[in-house]
């Protein structure tokens, strides 16, 4: 069984540049068929897709995120990661890494990592 | 992007009540692309269906999903006292993957 850990500050400055890592233990980024995801859960809008990794085929994002966001992996290390930039209050939120799974097309997602807070706030 | 639209908000039942939770879409899913999640408190979400009826690995069979185009169902057959969280749905068939609001089920 995949298991996936984040990790990141937890407070980051109104413009500035978050950055979060998630370390999988029990299977390969490069190997298999997953999309290697990234969701954030607000307290009050709910869950929402912020993009995902597959190894050797494309990295894909959610619009509403207006390019501020990168995702990468490094395979050597088992870590996928995310770097949100321009951050503001409204990026206050819980994060997720998970990893995606799919049968043709669209990815759905489990199991996930247990989540860290980060909060935007100067 | 397609809007997910769960219903009820709350859900107040009994330990071996049975539980129907409701997932519409603004638009078709194609290809009965939705999942379901059970969420605890301080916890990830846990993939319980995709596909909208097949159970995840581990899933018991008191848990089942159901429906197409843009009506779709999770059913709990018998609530145990580990069941009672909030339930969210999720569509993949068409990008962006999106969720809904979740519906919360208590006990009464």
């Amino acid at each position: 069984q995949v298991h996936l850990q984040e990790s990141g500050p937890g407070l980051v400055k109104p413009s500035q540049t978050l950055s979060l890592t998630c370390t999988v233990s029990g299977g390969s980024i490069s190997g298999g068929s997953y999309f290697w995801s990234w969701i954030r859960q607000h307290p009050e809008k709910g869950l929402e897709w912020i993009g995902y990794i597959f190894y050797g085929g494309g990295i894909y994002y959610n619009p509403s995120l207006k390019s501020r966001a990168t995702i990468s992996a490094d395979t050597s290390k088992y870590q996928f990661s995310l770097k949100l930039s321009s951050v503001t209050a409204a990026d206050t939120a819980v994060y997720y890494c998970a990893v995606g799974s799919t049968e043709t097309t669209g990815v759905w997602f489990g199991p996930w990592g247990q989540g860290t807070q980060v909060t935007v706030s100067s | 992007e397609i809007v997910l639209r769960q219903s009820p908000g709350t859900l107040s039942l009994s330990p071996g009540e049975r539980a129907t939770l409701s997932c519409r879409a603004s638009q078709r899913v194609s290809s009965r692309y939705l999942a379901w999640y059970q969420q605890k408190p301080g916890q990830a979400p846990k993939l319980l269906v995709y596909g909208a009826s097949s159970r995840a690995t581990g899933i018991p069979d008191r848990f089942s999903g159901g429906g197409s185009g843009t009506d779709f169902t999770l059913t709990i057959s018998r609530l145990e006292p580990e069941d009672f969280a909030v339930y969210y749905c999720q569509q993949y068939g068409t990008s962006p993957e999106t969720f809904g609001p979740g519906t919360k089920v208590e006990i009464k």
